[in-house]
């Protein structure tokens, strides 16, 4: 089993949408829960980042953390074509820095206008 | 600067040639990480670097890669002899200490023919 599991796609959705995307990991060591978007040809940009369980909105993000079923999502309400990218899943264990990030594979997000 | 800048871009080189891909890691950041990203596959850890320690090289994939990274800022990713499953996206990330998340330049697509 992966360390971390995520759907790669593609998932296409109408412009205006609520999109789920999730992932799910089997280490209860990860404590840092972080999801980064990646546009074509470009380098994955930080989205959001979230510590143990619970939830944390961002504008039209919402990252949510379910560390009892090793299931974290992120939200988007309201999506716009310019969401349209692939988004990764990241997690570390605990301690200072950012090293030691493990990633999902990434879902392909399209939005139709 | 005021982001991680990779060069080339692009690259295109004949099997057996080496290449050389550069980083520079945005100013203060001592963490830096070299990543791989092939079609349909997620990020595959190649080395991290961190001030003066040694490197962790536990993911470079074969004795033909090496990388180095002078002065503790600009850093070289080093492939010999190389051959068409080297094709893919070479990712270089940075990151300050105790610091949320990885900045990820914009890559540099290497095609072997």
């Amino acid at each position: 089993q992966k360390e971390v599991e995520q759907d790669p796609g593609p998932l296409s959705v109408p412009e205006g949408a609520i999109v789920s995307l999730n992932c799910t990991y089997s280490n209860s060591a990860f404590q840092y829960f972080m999801w980064y978007r990646q546009y074509s040809r470009k380098g994955p940009e930080l989205l959001m980042y979230t510590y143990s369980s619970g939830n944390k909105e961002d504008g039209r993000f919402t990252a949510q953390v379910d560390k009892s079923s090793k299931y974290i999502s992120l939200f988007i309400r309201d999506s716009q074509p310019s969401d349209s990218a692939t988004y990764l899943c990241a997690m570390r264990y605990s301690g200072g820095g950012a090293d030691g990030l493990t990633f999902g594979k990434g879902t392909h997000l399209i939005i139709q206008p | 600067g005021a982001g991680v800048s990779q060069s080339p871009s692009n690259k295109v080189t004949e099997k057996g040639k080496d290449v050389e891909l550069r980083c520079d890691p945005i100013s203060g950041h001592t963490a830096l990480y070299w990543y791989r990203q092939s079609l349909g596959q997620g990020l595959e850890f190649l080395i991290y670097f961190q001030g003066n320690s040694a490197p962790d090289k536990s993911g470079l994939p074969s004795d033909r890669f090496s990388a180095e990274r002078t002065g503790g800022s600009v850093s070289t990713l080093t492939i010999q002899r190389t051959q068409q499953e080297d094709s893919a996206v070479y990712l270089c990330a940075s990151s300050s200490p105790g610091g949320d998340g990885y900045t990820f330049g914009s890559g540099t697509r290497l095609t072997v023919v």
